[in-house]
């Protein structure tokens, strides 16, 4: 099976701009979740999809939002953005015979200048 | 304080030592994930444990659900072990079942 795969895998904004990332899951896995990580404050929790349902949300403002189609990839979306948001965000798809196993992809490197 | 504390933050080792890295947490858990991300790679996922002991080569991962403590032990290290080593909690339900994570282990493993 191929793995989680996650586009684009860098991506360079300016402050104020907004930005999509997408993320492919592992074929039968229904959730997909996503996280940031920075040096500072590790790995965070952002939210998590469910048969196109968000089932959970971490503690992030408005402007980081996701959706998940029909097929179960998954799109997170950043609206003006700030320099603090420059991080890799990394997505998980679980599901299946795995159960809540994490299966992650590759990240996103996103730098806001 | 964290909801996750891990220790020790860097470990140095000698290739062949048996190394343990420790997980504290705070709240009641559905699962405990420990993780393996290499610099500059992907996160891998060792193990996803809510009860006893695992074991998978020459990693093996243990809980005590009461005392609300995991460890993870790599046996026989290897360079190739070195990497960060992230534990990673998920609550129980409702807001709470999503996961908590440590601030992770940097172990370097010299030949």
């Amino acid at each position: 099976k191929a793995g989680v795969t996650q586009t684009p895998r860098y991506l360079i904004k300016t402050r104020g701009q907004q930005v999509t990332l997408s993320c492919s899951p592992i074929s039968g896995h229904r959730s997909v979740s996503w996280y940031q990580q920075t040096p500072g404050q590790g790995l965070q929790f952002l939210f998590e999809y469910f048969s196109e349902t968000q089932r959970n949300k971490g503690n992030f403002p408005g402007r980081f939002s996701g959706r998940q189609f029909s097929n179960s990839r998954s799109e997170m979306n950043v609206s003006t953005l700030e320099l603090g948001d420059s991080a890799l965000y990394l997505c998980a798809s679980s599901g299946g015979t795995s159960g809540n196993e994490q299966f992650f992809g590759p990240g996103t490197r996103l730098t806001v200048l | 304080k964290n909801e996750v504390e891990q220790s020790p933050q860097n470990l140095t080792a000698q290739e062949g030592e048996f190394i343990t890295i420790n997980c504290s947490y705070s709240v009641g858990i559905s699962a405990l994930h420990w993780l393996q991300q290499h610099p500059g790679g992907g996160i891998v996922s060792l193990f996803m444990l809510s009860s006893g002991k695992k074991k998978h080569g020459r990693l093996i991962a243990t809980i005590n659900i009461q005392e609300k403590h995991s460890s993870l032990h790599i046996t026989a290290s290897h360079p190739r072990d070195s990497a960060v080593y992230i534990c990673a909690v998920r609550g129980l339900g409702g807001s709470n079942y999503k996961l908590t994570f440590g601030k992770g282990t940097l172990l370097t493993v010299n030949p």
